[in-house]
């Protein structure tokens, strides 16, 4: 089975742009997560999506969206890039079904390396 | 809110030796998750053992175990016959199931160096 992956792996963009990065979950996934992972603030929670509804939110501000698509193929925007918004995105994905007890076990992908110049 | 603390930035040991590393995480709930996870310099996050905290045995996954003791909100992983393999950053992290979904929150995390 293939794992998640998330594209593109590495963006650089201006302050004021705006940024989509993408998340493929493992087949079979329905929720899909995004973590930022900074040196200062290490890994934080931004959102939750299943079954393309947000079901979970961390304390970003609104200039962090997302969504997840009928595939369980999610994205993040992120609006009005700050300097501070450099980061690594992690997604993660997880099956919502008990299996040999490995519910809520989460599977990240790669991730999406952000620099805001 | 839940908090997640691993004391230790960073730890060292010596190959085939075996090494602890501790986490203490704050919660009011009763029924939750545990989990380490690794991640090399590659930065792939890789889910390296889970405890259920309903279960009063500690999890073992091969060369890593963990000592869950829920009344002292404690829970660290001791890795025996490290391996070169091993160094990494550790993330220790707790999750709670609700309706709502679910959300890991992270420690800072310890930086693991093995020596030869």
């Amino acid at each position: 089975k293939a794992g998640v992956t998330q594209t593109p792996r590495y963006l650089i963009k201006t302050r004021g742009q705006q940024v989509t990065l993408s998340c493929s979950p493992i087949s079979g996934h329905r929720s899909v997560s995004w973590y930022q992972q900074t040196p200062g603030q290490g890994l934080q929670f931004l959102f939750e999506y299943f079954s393309e509804t947000q079901r979970n939110k961390g304390n970003f501000p609104g200039r962090f969206s997302g969504r997840q698509f009928s595939n369980s193929r999610s994205e993040m925007n992120v609006s009005t890039l700050e300097l501070g918004d450099s980061a690594l995105y992690l997604c993660a994905s997880s099956s919502e079904f008990r299996m040999g007890g490995k519910r809520n076990e989460q599977f990240f992908g790669p991730g999406t390396r952000l620099t805001v110049l | 809110a839940q908090t997640v603390t691993q004391s230790q930035p960073e730890m060292s040991v010596q190959e085939a030796e075996t090494v602890t590393l501790s986490c203490t995480y704050d919660t009011s709930e009763s029924d939750y998750y545990l989990f380490w996870y690794k991640q090399p310099p590659s930065r792939q996050m890789i889910l390296v053992i889970r405890q259920e905290a309903y279960k009063q045995q500690n999890a073992t996954e091969n060369r890593f175990s963990v000592n869950f003791q829920k009344a002292a909100k404690s829970f660290s992983l001791k890795i025996s016959d490290s391996q070169l393999g091993d160094a990494a950053m550790y993330f220790c992290a707790y999750s709670r199931w609700s309706n709502s979904g679910y959300a890991l929150n992270f420690g800072k995390g310890t930086s693991l160096l093995v020596t030869p």
